[in-house]
């Protein structure tokens, strides 16, 4: 059982540089979403997906951009890195409209130099 | 405006001792919440959830209590074992809200042998 699968699992960016975090759920779960870890600040909603061609903004959206590109697959793209994005990145997946949790990947670790 | 938080970001128990976790909201419209257990370098792993209508939900070792009236819930982890050592996170979930997770910030439970 894979689960949710991100890669990669580290990366070294520099400033102004452009990335492109993937991210794979095979539990055919309608809703995906992105989050940032920060110390002592949880995690923060960056972009979510309810379906399948549907997005919306989190709580941290600004500098990010986001793709659903199936219902398998949902990316989260860093057009001009900024040394304030640097984080630990984690994906998650769930059905929505039940009470099922929400599954998350073993994160991306970012560095933006 | 953090909606969901948890005060305590450390807490150093005994081995075979109880653990107590504390978390607090300011959302009376949350339908569920619910406790993810992380490990360094892994994703957030659901633990335990309990239903805004319910005061307490017991699964082995672990018990959440609900007090709608303080808006406060606890974790309770009985008996304590070293593997239980991770970061626990506190999470509310309104179900209108496209299953959109509010984490608290964490806390990080040491259990010593």
């Amino acid at each position: 059982n894979a689960g949710v699968t991100q890669t990669p699992k580290f990366q070294v960016l520099k400033t102004g540089q452009s990335m492109t975090l993937q991210c794979a759920q095979d539990m055919n779960h309608n809703s995906m979403y992105w989050y940032r870890q920060d110390p002592g600040m949880g995690l923060r909603l960056i972009y979510y997906s309810a379906s399948e061609g549907t997005t919306d903004k989190g709580e941290v959206p600004n500098g990010y951009n986001v793709s659903r590109l199936n219902k398998r697959e949902f990316s989260l793209r860093l057009e001009s890195a900024a040394p304030s994005q640097t984080s630990v990145y984690f994906c998650a997946s769930t059905q929505t409209g039940t009470a099922q949790p929400q599954h998350f990947g073993d994160g991306t670790r970012l560095s933006i130099l | 405006d953090q909606q969901v938080k948890q005060n305590s970001p450390s807490l150093s128990v005994q081995e075979g001792r109880i653990s107590i976790l504390n978390c607090d909201y300011t959302n009376s419209m949350f339908d569920y919440f619910l406790w993810y257990k992380k490990y360094p370098a892994e994703g957030p792993t659901f633990l335990i959830s309990i239903s805004s209508i319910k005061d307490k939900n017991e699964d082995g070792r672990f018990t959440v209590f609900l007090n709608k009236s303080a808006k406060h819930l606890s974790l309770h982890i009985v008996p304590s074992q070293p593997g239980d050592s991770a970061v626990y996170f506190c999470a509310a979930i309104r179900f209108s809200n496209t299953g959109k997770l509010i984490f608290g910030q964490g806390t990080t439970l040491q259990v010593k042998p």
